[in-house]
């Protein structure tokens, strides 16, 4: 299985800040990508999909560097309702289908 | 309501006691996947589906089984459990993987 890093922070952030993080994937055959977020202990949603030519989404801005085999997530105007974990996914073809894999998470704390 | 469902959500057992956890989805995704997550270890795939009776190991896929005899079920079964298999627990469904996936709530397991 191909590999998929991220930072794992914590990230400690004030209010308002704007905070960036990258995922690298090794596997340049990749097709599709995905932030979600988790709250502690409970199920990953989805934040946002990630295309090729970057998508934003109110504070949230996602984008993917096909060449340099990453994809990022800026949060601007951060709220304390952000603090949650990041994780990335990388979706690999594979016999028709699509096997996901997930990064380990970048935890966010925005504090007052 | 489209949803991942899980049960149970929470469940201690004895070490050898034979265990199944179920997951259904009502969303007709063909793919189905097992996850476990683990502090500092982030979310690692036991074993996914990609379709009826089509069943593959992830990446940690020792002690568990798995089945998928109806698209819409995918239960994890615990032949033998040991306390390395202490953990959360999260079942997911996406169509053939591509998309989004959408996870159940969380089964947490504790073996004595």
């Amino acid at each position: 299985r191909k590999e998929v890093e991220q930072d794992p922070g914590p990230f400690n952030v004030p209010e308002g800040a704007t905070v960036a993080f990258n995922c690298t994937y090794s596997n340049s055959a990749s097709q599709s990508f995905f932030w979600y977020r988790q709250d502690c202990r409970k199920e990953p949603k989805l934040l946002m999909s990630v295309y090729s030519s970057g998508n934003e989404d109110g504070r949230f801005t996602a984008q993917l560097n096909r060449a340099s085999q990453y994809i990022s997530l800026l949060i601007r105007d951060s709220k304390l309702s952000d603090s949650a974990t990041y994780l990335c996914v990388v979706n690999e073809e594979s016999g028709g289908s699509y096997i996901p894999t997930f990064g380990r998470g970048t935890s966010l704390i925005v504090h007052p | 309501e489209a949803q991942v469902t899980q049960n149970p959500r929470y469940l201690i057992t004895v070490t050898g006691k034979k265990l199944t956890v179920t997951c259904s989805q009502n969303m007709n995704h063909e793919y189905m996947s097992w996850y476990r997550q683990d502090p500092g270890l982030g979310l690692r795939q036991i074993y996914y589906s990609m379709n009826v009776e089509v069943t593959d190991k992830g990446d940690v896929p020792e002690g568990y089984k798995v089945s998928r005899k109806e698209k819409r079920n995918f239960p994890l079964i615990l032949e033998s459990p040991s306390p390395n298999q202490t953990s959360l627990y999260f079942c997911a469904s996406s169509y053939r993987g591509l998309t989004t996936q959408y996870f159940g709530p969380g089964t947490r397991l504790l073996v004595l």
